[in-house]
């Protein structure tokens, strides 16, 4: 079974600063996605970026960006110029790309225990 | 674009009561998901449904939770009876079709659940 460890509990940054968030996991798959979700105290969970496994250039959304590691298993999101509303939770998710001949689907999304981010202004 | 539905937004119940939950997903969406977060956790998979067929239902703990997809639509997650341990806030996802790995889950917005 894949595990996804986020080591920070909480981060702290001020407004306009960078802030990056570390996720590791473990698995034996050579082909997987991973996500990094926001949920804000609202708690609407929401999609900030994606990453395929077999891609090696790094994904980007606008201030959002990843560092993917794929031999280190490690997968950070760094936040640049940091605004008061990116203060939340922020998981970190695998989902298998190898389809489940049992179920005829993709692998659950398994999360990690999450980072909330404090932002100062 | 309507956002995934679910009610009630708060629901406190005493140990060994039952309660239920629904869930409306996004229009059009083949896949529907429902997650327990426990605080503190990230959210776990409860049980997956590709319209009204279960998926993946492997950590649902079905002597005392159950789910229906009536239609393909609407979904239902039913707890009974209700633990201590069942204190969390339900997740409800869908997605326009598992059958793409990369697809994009939009959560609504849960409901939390105290069991006294």
């Amino acid at each position: 079974a894949q595990t996804v460890t986020q080591s920070q509990p909480e981060m702290s940054v001020q407004e306009a600063e960078t802030v990056t968030l570390s996720c590791t996991y473990d698995t034996s798959e050579s082909d997987y996605y991973l996500f990094w979700y926001k949920q804000p105290p609202s708690r609407q969970m929401i999609l900030v970026i994606r990453q395929e496994a077999y891609k090696q250039q790094n994904a980007t959304e606008n201030r959002f960006s990843v560092n993917f590691q794929k031999a280190a298993k490690s997968f950070s999101l760094k936040i640049s110029d940091s605004q008061l509303g990116d203060a939340a939770m922020y998981f970190c998710a695998y989902r298998s790309a190898i389809l489940m001949a049992t179920t005829d689907s993709w692998g659950k999304l398994q999360f990690g225990a999450g980072t909330q981010v404090v932002v100062t202004p | 674009e309507a956002g995934v539905a679910q009610s009630p937004r708060y629901k406190i119940i005493e140990k060994r009561q039952s309660v239920a939950f629904w869930c409306n997903p996004i229009s059009g969406h083949a896949t529907l998901y429902w997650y327990q977060q426990i605080l503190g956790q990230g959210p776990k998979l409860l049980i997956q449904f590709q319209n009204n067929g279960v998926v993946d239902d492997s950590q649902l703990p079905k002597d005392r939770f159950s789910a229906e997809r009536l239609k393909g639509v609407d979904s239902t997650l039913k707890i009974q009876p209700a633990k201590l341990e069942d204190s969390a806030v339900y997740l409800c996802a869908s997605s326009l079709d598992s059958n793409r790995g990369f697809e994009t889950q939009y959560f609504g917005p849960g409901t939390r659940l105290l069991v006294l």
